[in-house]
């Protein structure tokens, strides 16, 4: 079955601060998708990025970044010069593996608290 | 605004009751999912909708859950007989499908969740 680890459970910097969410996957597919969701104390999961693994290059959103390194299988999430409403839940997530019938849905890492303080 | 809707936001109720959750999916969007998350943990597959056929439910979804989307548009997702265990942040999302069965490629786009508290 496949899997996401998100081993870092809780990270506090200061404001300014960058600091890196660290997520590694298990896949038995040679071709997939990886997901960063954030989750505000608002509770709602919002969308940030859709990757394929096709793609090894670096994204880069504002002071976002991500590093995909399929060698390693891990997928990584950078906040640049963090800011106090970067505060949230961040989880990393995997689709379903093809041939898998009986699973269509996202199998999300337990996720790991970012705490900016001011 | 034109993004997942949910209803109610929050649901205080005693054991035993039963009650009933609204999800509205993003309009051109075929596909519905839902979600349970418990404190600390990542969000947890319950069900899923292709249109208004449900196509799958997790081994998470016991007898006294059901879901619906009659009309494949708005869904419900219904707790008879509330247990403790039960209190969660309940979570619907929608995709558009992009191949035919095949959900790896869909972006999921979350609603704000429904938060139950069993009494």
């Amino acid at each position: 079955a496949q899997k996401v680890t998100q081993a870092q459970t809780e990270i506090s910097v200061v404001e300014k601060e960058d600091v890196t969410l660290d997520c590694v996957y298990e896949t038995r597919d040679t071709t997939y998708y990886l997901f960063w969701y954030k989750q505000p104390p608002s509770g709602e999961l919002v969308f940030l990025i859709r990757r394929n693994s096709f793609d090894e290059q670096n994204e880069i959103s504002g002071r976002y970044s991500w590093n995909f390194q399929k060698s390693t299988s891990s997928f990584n999430f950078t906040i640049t010069a963090s800011q106090v409403v970067d505060s949230a839940v961040y989880f990393c997530a995997l689709p379903p593996q093809r041939g898998d019938t009986g699973r269509r849905a996202l199998t999300f890492g337990s996720g790991t608290r970012l705490q900016v303080q001011p | 605004d034109t993004g997942v809707s949910q209803d109610p936001r929050h649901k205080i109720t005693k054991r035993g009751q039963n009650v009933t959750f609204r999800c509205d999916p993003i309009s051109e969007h075929n596909r519905l999912y839902w979600y349970r998350q418990t404190l600390g943990q990542g969000p947890e597959f319950l069900t899923y909708f292709q249109n208004e056929a449900q196509l799958e439910k997790s081994r998470l979804l016991s007898d006294r859950f059901s879901a619906e989307r009659p009309k494949g548009s708005f869904s419900t997702l219904e707790i008879q007989r509330t247990e403790q265990g039960d209190s969660a942040m309940y979570l619907c999302a929608s995709s558009l499908a992009r191949r035919t069965g095949d959900t790896s490629t869909d972006t999921q786009y979350f609603g704000p969740g429904t938060r139950l508290t069993v009494l």
